[in-house]
This record gives structure tokens, C-alpha cells and sequence, in this order.
């Protein structure tokens, strides 16, 4: 069975500029969650998409946003991007959504914002 | 919100000793998750424990949810089980520890 998955690998960027981070979740799961890695921030709650609808939200600014496919994947799309983005952007699936199902995560997008 | 502890933040080990890694969080939980970062930065599942206790081969998990903490045992470490542990609870979002760096030395 196919694990989570996520495009691109790498992605660079000048400041400015707008991201857009792909992921398709593990079959038969329909909740994504995205996490933001950053260099001494730790892991970060972004978003949570379930059937299509965006359900939870960290605290991040609304230039970061995404949305749901009817095939359940999602992607990520970061506005205006600033050296700070610079992170390793996580994916997650889970077969529902919170609280009670375990999240699979996929090998990330790192973004360089330059 | 919730607060979620690692303890130690850096371990370091001779190949085959063992270890216990610690997460304390400062409220109930419904779900509790260990993971572990490879240095591609992938995170693997280790558990997903929100209580009891789970073994897999040379890993155990052991959560106490009603004392909000969770142990993570290694026993007979080897080099590749060196890298970042984190565990991550769930309250209204996933909310994890700044993770502990294992480092086996062979």
C-alpha cells in the first residue's frame, strides 16, 4: 500500500513569490493535515482538511491556504512569501478525521525562500 | 493551550545500551502519537499509544494518561535508531514536543 505522498521534493523561491506544495493522502484516507518545520520552531500545526472542507486552522497567517480535492488530496499555497517560510513543509493522512485516528506522514516539501 | 515536554532534549549511547525517553503534557489527551525523524526528515511511526502499553520488537511505549506522561524504552540500541523522537498529542490540534536527539555511538 502506498504511503503518503508529496511534490516536489525541494522547492526555491525569492521572497515575493507564491508556493504551492502538493500531497495525496494514503487510499482511503480522507483527512489531511499540513505542519510547518521550522528551524528552531519545531513541528507546527497548519491546516486540517476533511471532505473537502478546511475543519481546523493553526495559528499561522492567511496567506497560507489550501484546499481539498474531491480525490482527497490537497495542496498547500503559500501568498507573499517571506525569508521566514523558509521550512520543511509535512503532509499528513488520516482514515478520519481528530481526534481519535493515528496521521501517516509523507517525506515533506522543503522550501528555501531566498 | 497544551504544553507537551521532552525529556532529555540529547541522548547519547554506545551501541546496545538502552534508553528511556520521556513526554509529560499538561492536560488530557485523546490521542498520543511517537515518532521517529530520519535525517531526511521523514517521520516514521513508532506508536500510536494514548494509553497503555505497546511493544515492537526492541521498542515499547508506555502511556499513563491519568499522570499525563508517556515513556518511549529502546533497548539494545544500534546506529540507525539514532535521530529525533518526538511524540505528539492531540487536544483540539496535534501539538508536539521539541523532540529528543538520540545519538548511538558504535
Amino acid at each position: 500500500e502506498a504511503g503518503v505522498t508529496q511534490s516536489p521534493t525541494h522547492l526555491i523561491k525569492t521572497r515575493g513569490q507564491q508556493a504551492t506544495l502538493r500531497c495525496s493522502p494514503i487510499s482511503g484516507h480522507t483527512s489531511v493535515y499540513w505542519y510547518q518545520q521550522a528551524l528552531g520552531l519545531g513541528l507546527q500545526f497548519l491546516l486540517w482538511y476533511d471532505e473537502g472542507e478546511e475543519r481546523n486552522r493553526g495559528n499561522f497567517p492567511p496567506r497560507f491556504s489550501g484546499r481539498q480535492f474531491p480525490n482527497y488530496s490537497s495542496e498547500l499555497n503559500v501568498n507573499a512569501l517571506e525569508l521566514e517560510d523558509s521550512a520543511l513543509y509535512l503532509c499528513a493522512s488520516s482514515l478520519d478525521g481528530w481526534p481519535y485516528n493515528e496521521q501517516f506522514f509523507g517525506p515533506g516539501t522543503r522550501l528555501t525562500v531566498l | 493551550g497544551i504544553q507537551v515536554e521532552q525529556s532529555p532534549p540529547d541522548l547519547i549511547l554506545q551501541e546496545g545500551a538502552n534508553s528511556t525517553l520521556r513526554c509529560n503534557f499538561s492536560d488530557s489527551v485523546n490521542n498520543l502519537q511517537w515518532f521517529h525523524q530520519n535525517p531526511w526528515g521523514q517521520l516514521i511511526n513508532l506508536f500510536y499509544i494514548p494509553s497503555g502499553t505497546k511493544q515492537n520488537g526492541r521498542l515499547s511505549a508506555t502511556t499513563v494518561a491519568t499522570e499525563r506522561y508517556s515513556l518511549l524504552y529502546i533497548s539494545s540500541s544500534q546506529t540507525t535508531d539514532s535521530g529525533v523522537y518526538f511524540c505528539a498529542v492531540v487536544y483540539n490540534d496535534m501539538r508536539f514536543g521539541a523532540g529528543t536527539r538520540l545519538t548511538v555511538k558504535p
